[in-house]
């Protein structure tokens, strides 16, 4: 199985910061159709997942555009640009380039 | 509007069976693959499998392949998690997305305990 690293685990940061999150992979997400299955999740306190970005890159509807998405092969990153309130939660990085689809192991943003 | 409403869980024996539902409404439910995802009380997310959109083909997780079968029924817009022998580990709650993963669920929650 394709196992994604996610780094950091916590983040604490404060309102109007700007902040990375790594996901990185076991092996190259790739696939042979040309298109890179990476996607980034926002799972708000008591709430199912939100999908940010699906494609390494690109945003999900209605998703904010402080939030991007960059990477290629094997190294992946999150980026947000101004932490709102709103952003807190745990952030998740899969992976359906490979079956099993995997997730990586989350990184919780808390805001001080 | 898109919905996925999950449903079917509870608390369950070792050992017992247990079938998920899934019903998926504003969209074109028969145009989609679907998943089953799960998430421990740890937060731990985990691919279960998925099924073609007209319910031809399947894959699963290695793991949980001899134990679970995903099938669905367009007719009905459902989708199903058969569950069989279960255990302990298999406590979490379970989600539905589409393969697009931009639609999931509330989620559904399953406790194995005696």
């Amino acid at each position: 199985d394709v196992v994604l690293t996610q780094t950091p685990s916590i983040l604490s940061v404060t309102i109007g910061q700007s902040v990375s999150i790594s996901c990185r992979s076991s092996q190259s997400l790739l696939d042979s159709d040309g298109n890179t299955y990476l996607y980034w999740f926002l799972q708000r306190p008591g709430q199912s997942p939100q999908r940010l970005i699906y494609l390494v890159s690109n945003l999900g509807s209605g998703v904010p555009n402080r939030f991007s998405g960059s990477g290629s092969g094997t190294d992946f990153t999150l980026k947000i640009s101004g932490v709102e309130a709103e952003d807190l939660g745990v952030y998740y990085c899969m992976q359906a380039t490979h079956a099993p689809f995997t997730f990586g192991s989350g990184t919780k943003l808390e805001i001080k | 509007e898109v919905q996925l409403v999950e449903s079917g869980g509870g608390l369950v024996q070792p050992g017992a069976s247990l079938k998920l539902s899934c019903v998926a409404s504003g969209f074109t439910f028969s145009d989609y693959w679907m998943s089953w995802v799960r998430q421990t009380p740890g937060k731990t997310m985990e691919w279960i499998g998925d099924i073609k959109y007209d319910g031809s083909y399947t894959n699963y997780a290695p793991s949980l392949k001899n134990r679970f079968t995903i099938s669905r029924d367009n007719a009905k817009t459902t989708l199903y998690l058969q569950m069989s022998n279960v255990r302990s580990e298999d406590t979490a709650t379970y989600y539905c997305p589409t393969n697009y993963f931009d639609y999931w669920g509330q989620g559904v929650m399953v406790t194995v305990s005696s």
